[in-house]
């Protein structure tokens, strides 16, 4: 069956713009999570939905970073006033019941 | 918090051997411990997952082994093959959650 998909698949974004980046789960995974992955190093957590429900935002860098899954289906990642430091590849993935994770492709953002 | 420690970070093997990737955790509370392989340019693809109720689990050249008391477990692989060369990720949610945290990844490289 069809997999995580993740669009775009790469972003080139000035410094200060906004970027929303979209992730759509396998069908009928109740989880959903947000990763930052830099160059060189494991993926790192951002936020974690249970259904429609954001249960976990703990690892979001900062208040400029804003996510959503208002259908508990297909998920935003947004980033107002992207900085340079933003540059990475952000993934996700879900899955059925929690444990197991299933990613998607990833999308690279570029700040300039 | 969960701290998950992966070594080697690189691991050069010819064609034909076996490749073993380590990994300690810090939560005694942890029981699941899941293995992923990321291609360049691709998400974490899971390749083998083993929960704290065994000691290990094998498919086909992927074996993972847990030792609960020590707080460690590996991947081995064997009979390498070229399209075995990947980085490498270990991971391991703190127990009760399903927030995983990842180690710094292994870039395995066979050699033809």
């Amino acid at each position: 069956g069809a997999g995580v998909s993740q669009s775009p698949r790469y972003k080139v974004a000035k410094r200060g713009q906004d970027v929303a980046l979209r992730c759509d789960p396998i069908s009928g995974h109740v989880s959903l999570f947000w990763y930052q992955q830099a160059l060189g190093q494991g993926p790192e957590f951002l936020t974690y939905f249970q259904n429609e429900a954001q249960l976990d935002k703990s690892g979001l860098p900062s208040d400029r970073f804003f996510a959503e899954r208002p259908e508990g289906s297909v998920s935003t990642l947004k980033i107002q006033r992207t900085q340079q430091e933003d540059s990475a590849v952000y993934l996700c993935a879900s899955s059925q019941e929690g444990d197991t994770q299933y990613f998607g492709p990833g999308t690279r953002l570029t700040v300039l | 918090g969960e701290n998950v420690e992966q070594h080697p970070s690189t691991l050069s093997v010819q064609e034909g051997d076996s490749a073993v990737i380590k990994c300690t955790y810090s939560d005694s509370a942890s029981n699941y411990f899941p293995w992923y392989k990321q291609e360049l340019g691709k998400g974490p693809q899971l390749i083998i997952d083993i929960r704290s109720n065994v000691g290990e689990k094998k498919d086909q050249r992927i074996a993972v082994t847990l030792n609960k008391t020590a707080k460690h477990f590996s991947l081995h692989i064997t009979e390498t093959q070229p399209e075995d060369s990947a980085v490498y990720f270990c991971a391991a949610p703190s127990g009760g959650s399903y927030i995983p945290t990842f180690g710094r990844g292994t870039s395995l490289i066979v050699h033809p």
